[in-house]
Protein backbone atom coordinates (compact mmCIF):
# COMPACT_ATOMS: atom_id res chain seq x y z
CA UNK A 1 0.00 0.00 0.00
CA UNK A 2 0.64 3.68 -1.06
CA UNK A 3 1.69 5.68 2.42
CA UNK A 4 4.37 7.68 4.68
CA UNK A 5 6.49 5.91 6.95
CA UNK A 6 7.88 7.73 9.86
CA UNK A 7 9.93 5.98 11.84
CA UNK A 8 10.87 5.55 14.86
CA UNK A 9 7.15 5.92 16.81
CA UNK A 10 9.20 6.84 20.14
CA UNK A 11 12.27 7.95 20.87
CA UNK A 12 13.69 9.17 23.87
CA UNK A 13 16.95 11.55 24.01
CA UNK A 14 19.40 12.67 26.60
CA UNK A 15 20.19 16.25 26.53
CA UNK A 16 22.93 17.08 23.99
CA UNK A 17 22.16 14.81 21.66
CA UNK A 18 21.35 14.73 17.99
CA UNK A 19 18.32 12.47 16.96
CA UNK A 20 17.63 11.53 13.44
CA UNK A 21 13.59 10.93 12.68
CA UNK A 22 13.12 8.97 9.26
CA UNK A 23 10.40 10.00 6.76
CA UNK A 24 10.17 7.65 3.61
CA UNK A 25 7.29 7.98 0.95
CA UNK A 26 6.25 6.25 -1.62
CA UNK A 27 3.73 8.15 -3.25
CA UNK A 28 5.82 9.49 -5.95
CA UNK A 29 4.57 12.93 -4.40
CA UNK A 30 6.91 15.92 -5.07
CA UNK A 31 6.76 17.62 -2.26
CA UNK A 32 7.64 16.73 1.80
CA UNK A 33 6.91 18.37 4.98
CA UNK A 34 8.22 18.06 8.77
CA UNK A 35 5.93 19.61 10.97
CA UNK A 36 6.08 19.69 15.01
CA UNK A 37 2.66 19.69 17.41
CA UNK A 38 3.07 20.80 20.83
CA UNK A 39 -0.60 20.25 23.12
CA UNK A 40 -2.63 23.27 22.34
CA UNK A 41 -1.30 24.36 19.39
CA UNK A 42 -1.58 24.17 15.79
CA UNK A 43 0.88 22.72 14.11
CA UNK A 44 4.18 24.46 12.90
CA UNK A 45 5.86 24.11 10.10
CA UNK A 46 9.72 22.76 10.55
CA UNK A 47 11.18 22.53 6.98
CA UNK A 48 9.65 21.68 3.53
CA UNK A 49 10.97 20.74 0.20
CA UNK A 50 9.34 20.60 -3.20
CA UNK A 51 12.48 19.21 -5.14
CA UNK A 52 14.76 16.45 -4.68
CA UNK A 53 18.48 18.40 -3.24
CA UNK A 54 16.11 21.32 -2.44
CA UNK A 55 14.79 22.19 0.91
CA UNK A 56 13.63 25.62 3.11
CA UNK A 57 13.24 26.86 5.83
CA UNK A 58 9.50 26.69 7.50
CA UNK A 59 8.53 29.45 10.85
CA UNK A 60 10.50 27.29 13.22
CA UNK A 61 13.57 25.54 11.69
CA UNK A 62 16.27 26.42 14.28
CA UNK A 63 18.00 23.73 15.82
CA UNK A 64 16.70 21.60 13.32
CA UNK A 65 18.59 19.83 9.78
CA UNK A 66 17.46 18.26 6.87
CA UNK A 67 18.05 16.40 3.79
CA UNK A 68 16.49 15.49 0.57
CA UNK A 69 18.68 13.43 -1.66
CA UNK A 70 16.14 11.09 -2.91
CA UNK A 71 12.32 12.13 -3.55
CA UNK A 72 10.93 9.05 -1.41
CA UNK A 73 13.09 10.50 1.60
CA UNK A 74 13.11 13.23 4.19
CA UNK A 75 15.14 12.77 7.42
CA UNK A 76 14.93 15.08 10.09
CA UNK A 77 17.78 15.72 12.25
CA UNK A 78 16.81 17.02 15.73
CA UNK A 79 20.18 18.75 17.46
CA UNK A 80 21.22 19.44 20.24
CA UNK A 81 20.91 23.40 19.81
CA UNK A 82 17.31 22.83 19.47
CA UNK A 83 16.09 23.82 22.75
CA UNK A 84 12.36 22.80 23.72
CA UNK A 85 13.20 19.17 21.26
CA UNK A 86 10.33 17.18 22.92
CA UNK A 87 7.44 17.16 21.20
CA UNK A 88 5.06 15.37 18.66
CA UNK A 89 7.16 15.20 14.89
CA UNK A 90 4.97 15.41 11.60
CA UNK A 91 6.31 14.05 8.60
CA UNK A 92 3.69 14.85 5.08
CA UNK A 93 3.79 14.82 1.27
CA UNK A 94 1.74 16.12 -1.03
CA UNK A 95 1.77 16.21 -4.85
CA UNK A 96 2.44 19.56 -6.47
CA UNK A 97 0.63 19.88 -10.19
CA UNK A 98 -1.41 22.62 -11.99
CA UNK A 99 -3.45 23.00 -8.93
CA UNK A 100 -2.69 23.13 -5.71
CA UNK A 101 -5.45 21.59 -3.39
CA UNK A 102 -3.37 21.96 0.01
CA UNK A 103 -4.17 18.41 0.42
CA UNK A 104 -1.24 16.45 2.72
CA UNK A 105 -0.95 13.14 3.22
CA UNK A 106 0.49 12.45 7.03
CA UNK A 107 2.52 10.16 8.56
CA UNK A 108 1.85 8.25 11.86
CA UNK A 109 4.42 10.37 13.61
CA UNK A 110 7.24 10.29 16.06
CA UNK A 111 7.46 11.43 19.51
CA UNK A 112 10.37 12.60 20.88
CA UNK A 113 10.92 12.89 24.54
CA UNK A 114 14.50 14.35 25.68
CA UNK A 115 15.22 12.94 29.45
CA UNK B 1 0.29 36.15 16.67
CA UNK B 2 -2.17 33.72 15.10
CA UNK B 3 -3.72 33.86 12.08
CA UNK B 4 -6.16 30.80 11.92
CA UNK B 5 -7.76 30.23 15.44
CA UNK B 6 -10.06 27.77 16.72
CA UNK B 7 -11.20 29.17 20.10
CA UNK B 8 -13.30 26.06 20.99
CA UNK B 9 -10.80 23.49 22.75
CA UNK B 10 -13.72 20.70 22.85
CA UNK B 11 -16.99 20.40 22.00
CA UNK B 12 -19.42 17.51 22.93
CA UNK B 13 -22.21 16.60 21.10
CA UNK B 14 -24.86 14.16 21.27
CA UNK B 15 -24.65 11.07 18.77
CA UNK B 16 -26.89 11.97 15.76
CA UNK B 17 -27.17 15.53 16.30
CA UNK B 18 -25.56 18.32 14.79
CA UNK B 19 -21.95 19.11 15.46
CA UNK B 20 -20.36 22.77 14.48
CA UNK B 21 -16.95 23.24 14.61
CA UNK B 22 -15.85 27.05 13.80
CA UNK B 23 -12.67 28.70 12.54
CA UNK B 24 -11.50 32.15 12.61
CA UNK B 25 -9.12 33.85 10.23
CA UNK B 26 -7.26 37.05 10.17
CA UNK B 27 -5.38 37.38 6.73
CA UNK B 28 -7.49 38.37 3.79
CA UNK B 29 -5.12 36.48 1.26
CA UNK B 30 -5.57 33.30 1.92
CA UNK B 31 -7.97 31.84 -1.04
CA UNK B 32 -8.50 28.02 0.28
CA UNK B 33 -9.24 26.70 3.56
CA UNK B 34 -9.22 23.13 4.65
CA UNK B 35 -9.97 21.08 7.63
CA UNK B 36 -8.41 17.82 8.75
CA UNK B 37 -9.27 14.89 11.29
CA UNK B 38 -6.62 13.79 13.85
CA UNK B 39 -6.69 10.46 15.63
CA UNK B 40 -4.30 10.08 18.95
CA UNK B 41 -1.22 9.22 18.01
CA UNK B 42 -1.76 9.52 14.09
CA UNK B 43 -1.36 11.71 11.79
CA UNK B 44 -4.08 14.07 10.41
CA UNK B 45 -6.25 13.22 7.47
CA UNK B 46 -7.67 15.43 4.95
CA UNK B 47 -11.37 15.93 5.25
CA UNK B 48 -12.52 18.69 3.06
CA UNK B 49 -11.41 21.85 1.63
CA UNK B 50 -13.32 25.13 0.40
CA UNK B 51 -11.96 27.99 -2.29
CA UNK B 52 -12.28 31.22 -1.20
CA UNK B 53 -14.43 31.80 -4.37
CA UNK B 54 -17.03 29.48 -2.79
CA UNK B 55 -19.11 30.03 0.06
CA UNK B 56 -20.32 26.35 0.96
CA UNK B 57 -18.79 22.99 -0.28
CA UNK B 58 -20.36 19.44 0.41
CA UNK B 59 -19.03 15.75 1.11
CA UNK B 60 -21.68 13.32 2.44
CA UNK B 61 -22.16 14.45 6.46
CA UNK B 62 -19.53 17.02 6.11
CA UNK B 63 -20.15 20.72 4.97
CA UNK B 64 -18.03 23.68 5.23
CA UNK B 65 -19.23 27.29 5.02
CA UNK B 66 -17.02 29.89 4.19
CA UNK B 67 -17.98 33.87 5.56
CA UNK B 68 -15.88 36.00 3.92
CA UNK B 69 -16.75 39.02 5.01
CA UNK B 70 -16.44 37.60 8.71
CA UNK B 71 -13.69 35.66 8.15
CA UNK B 72 -15.04 32.53 9.63
CA UNK B 73 -15.52 29.30 8.77
CA UNK B 74 -17.56 25.95 10.16
CA UNK B 75 -17.19 22.54 9.43
CA UNK B 76 -20.60 20.76 10.36
CA UNK B 77 -21.30 17.49 10.54
CA UNK B 78 -24.65 16.02 10.30
CA UNK B 79 -25.72 13.60 11.65
CA UNK B 80 -23.01 12.75 14.01
CA UNK B 81 -21.59 9.24 14.99
CA UNK B 82 -19.04 8.26 18.04
CA UNK B 83 -16.31 7.86 14.84
CA UNK B 84 -16.30 11.41 14.38
CA UNK B 85 -14.88 11.75 17.93
CA UNK B 86 -11.36 13.36 16.86
CA UNK B 87 -9.81 16.44 17.25
CA UNK B 88 -10.29 18.69 14.23
CA UNK B 89 -7.60 21.36 12.66
CA UNK B 90 -8.55 24.26 10.64
CA UNK B 91 -5.97 25.10 8.25
CA UNK B 92 -5.64 28.01 5.72
CA UNK B 93 -3.10 28.85 2.65
CA UNK B 94 -2.48 31.51 -0.09
CA UNK B 95 0.03 31.57 -3.04
CA UNK B 96 2.96 30.83 -1.38
CA UNK B 97 1.74 26.81 -0.40
CA UNK B 98 2.46 26.82 2.75
CA UNK B 99 -0.79 26.12 5.49
CA UNK B 100 -1.60 27.96 8.45
CA UNK B 101 -3.10 25.44 11.09
CA UNK B 102 -5.65 26.43 13.97
CA UNK B 103 -4.79 24.98 17.53
CA UNK B 104 -7.50 22.11 16.85
CA UNK B 105 -10.80 21.61 18.61
CA UNK B 106 -11.34 18.18 19.94
CA UNK B 107 -15.06 16.41 19.39
CA UNK B 108 -16.74 14.34 21.49
CA UNK B 109 -19.63 12.36 20.63
CA UNK B 110 -21.60 10.99 23.57
CA UNK B 111 -24.06 7.71 22.67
Amino acid sequence: DGGITQSPKYLFRKEGQNVTLSCEQNLNHDAMYWYRQDPGQGLRLIYYSQIVNDFQKGDIAEGYSVSREKKESFPLTVTSAQKNPTAFYLCASEIIGTRYTGELFFGEGSRLTVL
Amino acid sequence: DQQVKQNSPSLSVQEGRISILNCDYTNSMFDYFLWYKKYPAEGPTFLISISSIKDKNEDGRFTVFLNKSAKHLSLHIVPSQPGDSAVYFCAAGDSNYQLIWGAGTKLIIKP
